[in-house]
């Protein structure tokens, strides 16, 4: 999975709780990216950061904040967990600008809100 | 707004056929469109680039087709092997930025 990890891989947490997952890459890609994964929605981009501080939104990122204070880790928090942000999140990195801007996917954290 | 469409949810096909896959979009003219696996339990993996000046792009097995008049990519598959079964996602640059929007993929199975 081209040197990036993700934590937990599985979660179950309560609606209203909080809960963070940690992106950490060893390829030093300027780009990180977080998508959540859903049945008959296939893959949708909510945050990425382009730099250490430096992130924007993507189309579904309502209830989702993310932190990047290191060129290797990228933080996605929701800050009150609901059941329809139950779904399997992946988080990319890319270096465009450096050939084709290809993504390189983690292998995902399965999160169950109930 | 801009709309990416696979148009079969899955497809079957006969061992050491080809199969074609199909990605079409609408809206937009993008700078390239990415072609990606997933297997089940696992994340997309790249597998092609084909930019908007190129017509054909091929990798071993595999063909990638763009044609910008007809909004279209097809996929390729040759020599179709049991192992080839998994979900095929196309993405296409958003905005010529460093986003990219994903279809819902086609799950391809292919049958000993």
């Amino acid at each position: 999975d081209a040197g990036i990890t993700q934590s937990p891989r599985h979660k179950v947490t309560e609606t209203g709780t909080p809960v963070t997952l940690r992106c950490h890459q060893t390829e030093n890609h300027r780009y990180m990216y977080w998508y959540r994964q859903d049945p008959g929605h296939g893959l949708r981009l909510i945050h990425y950061s382009y730099g250490v501080k430096d992130t924007d939104k993507g189309e579904v990122s309502d209830g989702y904040s993310v932190s990047r204070s290191k060129t290797e880790d990228f933080l996605l928090t929701l800050e009150s967990a609901t059941s329809s942000q139950t779904s399997v999140y992946f988080c990319a990195i890319s270096e465009p600008g450096q050939g084709p801007p290809e993504q390189y996917f983690g292998p995902g954290t399965r999160l169950t809100v109930t | 707004s801009q709309k990416i469409e696979q148009n079969s949810e899955a497809l079957n096909i006969q061992e050491g056929k080809t199969a074609t896959l199909t990605c079409n979009y609408t809206n937009y003219s993008p700078a390239y469109l990415q072609w990606y696996r997933q297997d089940p339990g696992r994340g997309p993996v790249f597998l092609l680039l084909i930019r908007e000046n190129e017509k054909e792009k091929r990798k071993e097995r595999l063909k990638v087709t763009f044609d910008t008049t007809l909004k279209q990519s097809l996929f390729h598959i040759t020599a179709s092997q049991p192992a080839d079964s998994a979900t095929y996602l196309c993405a296409l640059d958003l905005s010529r930025d460093d986003k990219i929007i994903f279809g819902k993929g086609t799950r391809l199975h292919i049958l000993p």
